[in-house]
């Protein structure tokens, strides 16, 4: 079974600066994908970005990175000039194509971003 | 294109009741999802439809029942209503044809059994 574990529950930082959201996972596939997705206030599941695990280039989407360290099941999300809006849950999620394409969530970090 | 829709948005149930959530999405997508999210908690699957006309059980079935009820359509049933069961229930479908398999998720339904 796929487990995803994200050890911090509750995240601030101050506008513009940078923040650094962690998530391991534990999984025995080769091929799978993970995901950062953002739940703002308004409830719904925004994708934010996406990491195919056949692929070592860590994978950007304007002010989103990630850190993917295959060996060590390590996947973490960099925010870069944070913004108000960044305000929300993050979730890292684990998918696997071979158990119908679910995803196995993480237990959420809330990110507060301060004025 | 309206994505994935749910209904209703919200709801209150008396214990023992029972009700049907419904969820359609116009994207074509093959395999479709319920998940619940507890306060405090991450997303846990409840049911999937992989394909039209297949159903299996995800991490927390019980007490739940689904239906795929064409390609568009995919619905879920509580019997019996128990305080347990409330939470946020939240219908996905992915987008696997292009490789991509991002999940788009519903606007979510708040469901309260007292």
């Amino acid at each position: 079974a796929q487990t995803v574990t994200q050890s911090q529950p509750e995240m601030s930082v101050q506008e513009a600066e940078t923040v650094t959201l962690s998530c391991t996972y534990d999984t025995s596939e080769n091929n799978y994908y993970l995901f950062w997705y953002k739940q703002p206030p308004s409830r719904q599941m925004i994708l934010v970005i996406r990491q195919e695990a056949y692929k070592q280039q860590n994978a950007t989407e304007n002010r989103f990175s990630v850190n993917f360290q295959k060996a060590a099941k390590s996947f973490s999300l960099k925010i870069s000039d944070s913004q108000l809006g960044d305000t929300a849950m993050y979730f890292c999620a684990f998918m696997t194509a071979r158990y119908g394409s679910r995803l196995t969530f993480g237990e959420g970090t809330q990110l507060t971003v301060n004025p | 294109n309206a994505g994935v829709t749910q209904t209703p948005k919200f709801q209150v149930l008396k214990t023992g009741q029972s009700m049907t959530l419904q969820c359609a999405q116009d994207m074509n997508h093959n395999s479709m999802y319920w998940y619940r999210q507890d306060p405090g908690m991450g997303l846990r699957l409840i049911y999937y439809s992989a394909s039209e006309g297949t159903t299996d059980k995800g991490e927390v079935p019980n007490g739940y029942n689904v239906s795929r009820l064409n390609k568009r359509e995919f619905s879920l049933r509580l019997e019996s209503a128990a305080p347990s069961q409330t939470s946020v229930y939240f219908c996905a479908s992915v987008s696997s044809g292009d490789g991509s398999y991002e999940q788009y998720f519903g606007p979510g339904t708040r469901l309260t059994v007292t």
